[in-house]
């Protein structure tokens, strides 16, 4: 069973688009996070979640933005696509300890 | 701010020998947690083992351990005899204890294995 999952995996799109990546976790984890991994294999974290706050990185535009339809789902739609927007995304999930990660979906804004 | 530094771009090592990766970190802060995390080319990011900063024990998960020193804010990873599937990029990260947000990755360390 997987613990983490995105989808999809890859996801080739042109600027200006909208589009939606999933995450689900079956971990039962009371918080979930999406972090952005660039070309550099910098890993930073976007925002926080659980199901009594939002912790959004100053950092990160406001064409990103996570919904969470219930406590086992994070997705991540992100407006306005931009060229700097193409890296791995990866979704985590928390309970105490240490963050589950899941395999990353790879976006190439074209 | 917490900062988490690793200062070995990258990293080789003989199959069955063993290599040490290096890392620091900067906090205020006497609660907290460290985590080494591996990344091989297929991209999942694996816990490989878990610190935390009120244990003076190192912690150990077979082949690799972790020399935690708290005063000189440094967390390095052994990993003991090598093996090629050990080749990956290898994340070290801080995660606050007061502010389960609050979680900061180095830049990495890619690690190569030579057979």
């Amino acid at each position: 069973d997987t613990a983490v999952s995105q989808t999809p995996k890859y996801l080739v799109t042109q600027m200006g688009n909208d589009k939606s990546i999933k995450c689900e976790q079956n971990l039962g984890h009371d918080t979930m996070y999406w972090y952005k991994q660039d070309s550099k294999k910098f890993l930073k974290i976007m925002f926080s979640y659980n199901n009594k706050e939002l912790i959004i990185n100053e950092t990160v535009p406001n064409r990103f933005s996570p919904k969470s339809p219930d406590k086992a789902h994070l997705n991540l739609h992100i407006n306005s696509l931009e060229l700097g927007d193409s890296a791995v995304y990866f979704c985590a999930s928390s309970h105490v300890y240490e963050q589950y990660f899941g395999p990353g979906t790879r976006l190439t804004v074209t | 701010a917490q900062t988490v530094t690793q200062s070995q771009p990258e990293m080789s090592v003989q199959e069955a020998e063993t290599v040490t990766l290096s890392c620091t970190y900067d906090t205020s802060e006497s609660d907290y947690y460290l985590f080494w995390y591996k990344q091989p080319p297929s991209r999942q990011m694996i816990l490989v083992i878990r610190q935390e900063a009120y244990k003076q024990q190192n912690a150990t998960e077979n082949r690799f351990s972790v020399n935690f020193q708290k005063a000189a804010k440094s967390f390095s990873l052994k990993i003991s005899d090598s093996q090629l599937g050990d080749a990956a990029m290898y994340f070290c990260a801080y995660r606050s204890g007061q502010n389960n947000n609050d979680m900061r990755f180095g830049a990495g360390t890619r690690l190569t294995v030579k057979p």
